[in-house]
């Protein structure tokens, strides 16, 4: 069955580059686009960017300068880097795969707390 | 951006129905296809896919949630609410890239 799981540490102190991994299972990174999307505590869903089947990425505005988005497609892997973090960027970390029929699995996701 | 505008809350009581809106501040329709789908969130879980494209129930989804609507305004309808479904809602769009999120709906009881 389709699983994504997102794994990295929960806690960054700021400045510091957050380092996140999506392992994927029952689908191929080559067929299907996977996504990330954070919330912060007690508040709604951003999109963050996206890793594209054919392995093109693209990312939101406000994010772009600080955050890099990789696969490898041999362990099945999403990797979402993201550098000069600061406090509002508390909080939990999605990774969904998405179809024509909206984000249809997400992963559990992971809380990371930016905290010196 | 395409903004989507939703109530922060509504109040209903078990065995109601309950409607939720959400605006999009553009048509997120093309042709026939209308590009909007709904989520809901319970505390402390990651978001389910209820409803894709306007008006399709997602697998596993009760027949009691229902979607409508096209252009820039449309509707989840839970009908009728139990107390299972107490929950936050968000409506997305992906008409257009950066695909973007209500800000989502608490449904709390009476």
């Amino acid at each position: 069955q389709v699983q994504l799981t997102e794994s990295g540490p929960g806690l960054v102190h700021p400045s510091e580059t957050l380092s996140l991994t999506c392992t994927v299972s029952g689908f191929s990174l080559t067929g299907y686009s996977v996504y990330w999307v954070r919330q912060p505590s007690g508040k709604g869903l951003e999109w963050m960017g996206r890793m594209r089947y054919n392995g093109d990425t693209s990312y939101n505005s406000a994010l772009k300068s600080r955050l890099s988005i990789s696969r490898d497609t041999s362990k099945n892997q999403v990797f979402l880097k993201m550098n000069s973090l600061q406090t509002d960027d508390t909080g939990t970390y999605y990774c969904t795969r998405v179809t024509t029929e909206g984000f249809d699995y997400w992963g559990q996701g992971v809380m990371v707390t930016v905290s010196s | 951006d395409i903004v989507l505008t939703q109530s922060p809350a509504l109040a209903v009581s078990l065995g109601q129905r309950a409607t939720i809106s959400c605006r999009a501040s553009q048509s997120v329709s093309i042709s026939r296809y209308n590009l909007m789908h709904w989520y809901q969130q319970k505390p402390g879980q990651q978001p389910k896919l209820l409803i894709y494209r306007a008006s399709n129930l997602a697998s596993g989804i009760p027949a009691r949630f229902s979607g409508s609507g096209s252009g820039t305004d449309f509707t989840l309808t839970i009908n009728p609410v139990q107390a299972d479904d107490i929950a936050t809602y968000y409506c997305q769009q992906s008409r257009e890239s950066p695909p973007t999120f209500g800000g989502g709906t608490k449904l709390e009881l009476k």
